[in-house]
């Protein structure tokens, strides 16, 4: 199995701040990463897509980059609405989720 | 618009069976594999299976297999999640989600969730 590992769990932060979130991966998984953005009480939304690739519709201050083990996601600017949890998800074997990021208000 | 609809909240008994359904529209139902992800109070999202609704071809997650039956009837574009005997273990949050493609396979639709409560 292959295990996906986020840091931090809990990230403070203010309106206009960069924020930076991390995952790796226990094994490659080449690009195959997606990150997924969770509001209480609310399904998973994609945000971003073979660890770089922004689905259609979300702003363009999110990004993801990396390949192999490790990952990023950035938010370039964070926004009022950007105060959620975030998941990374491997699909390179089955699916396998980190295990979230809570991005809290500082 | 594709969209995915869950039937609603369920509070059962331990030892109850249980079938939650979910409703695919506005895309091709058989094209594409629906996936289940399991979500505790307060925890993060696991991968529980998914199927193919094409031929009803499924894979299960190691931690899920024998303990859930996933199925799909393409006749009426419904993928389900089912129990034999539930515990107050399985309560949680459960969301289908439509993976996006053969070689895509993040999942890009997601169901508003089923809440599954088991309590005596």
């Amino acid at each position: 199995d292959i295990q996906m590992t986020q840091s931090p769990t809990t990230l403070s932060a203010s309106v206009g701040d960069r924020v930076t979130i991390t995952c790796r991966a226990s094994q490659s998984i080449s690009g195959w990463l997606a990150w997924y953005q969770q509001k209480p009480g609310k399904a998973p939304k994609l945000l971003i897509y073979e660890a770089s690739s922004l689905e259609s519709g979300v702003p363009s201050r999110f990004s993801g980059s990396g390949s192999g083990t490790e990952f990023t996601l950035t938010i370039s600017s964070l926004q009022p609405d950007d105060f959620a949890t975030y998941y990374c998800q491997q699909y390179n074997s089955y699916w396998t989720f980190g295990q979230g990021t809570k991005v809290e208000i500082k | 618009e594709v969209q995915l609809v869950q039937s609603g909240a369920e509070v059962k008994e331990p030892g109850e069976s249980l079938k939650i359904s979910c409703e695919g529209s506005g895309y091709s139902f058989t094209s594409y594999w629906i996936g289940w992800v399991r979500q505790m109070p307060g925890k993060g999202l696991e991968w529980m299976g998914i199927i193919w609704p094409g031929d009803s071809d499924t894979r299960y997650s190691p931690s899920f297999q024998g303990q859930v039956t996933i199925s799909a009837d393409k006749s009426i574009s419904t993928a389900y999640l089912q129990w034999s005997s539930l515990k107050a273990s399985d309560t949680a949050m459960y969301y289908c989600a439509r993976q996006s493609g053969a070689a895509r396979r993040f999942f890009d639709y997601w169901g508003q969730g089923t809440l599954v409560t088991v309590s005596s």
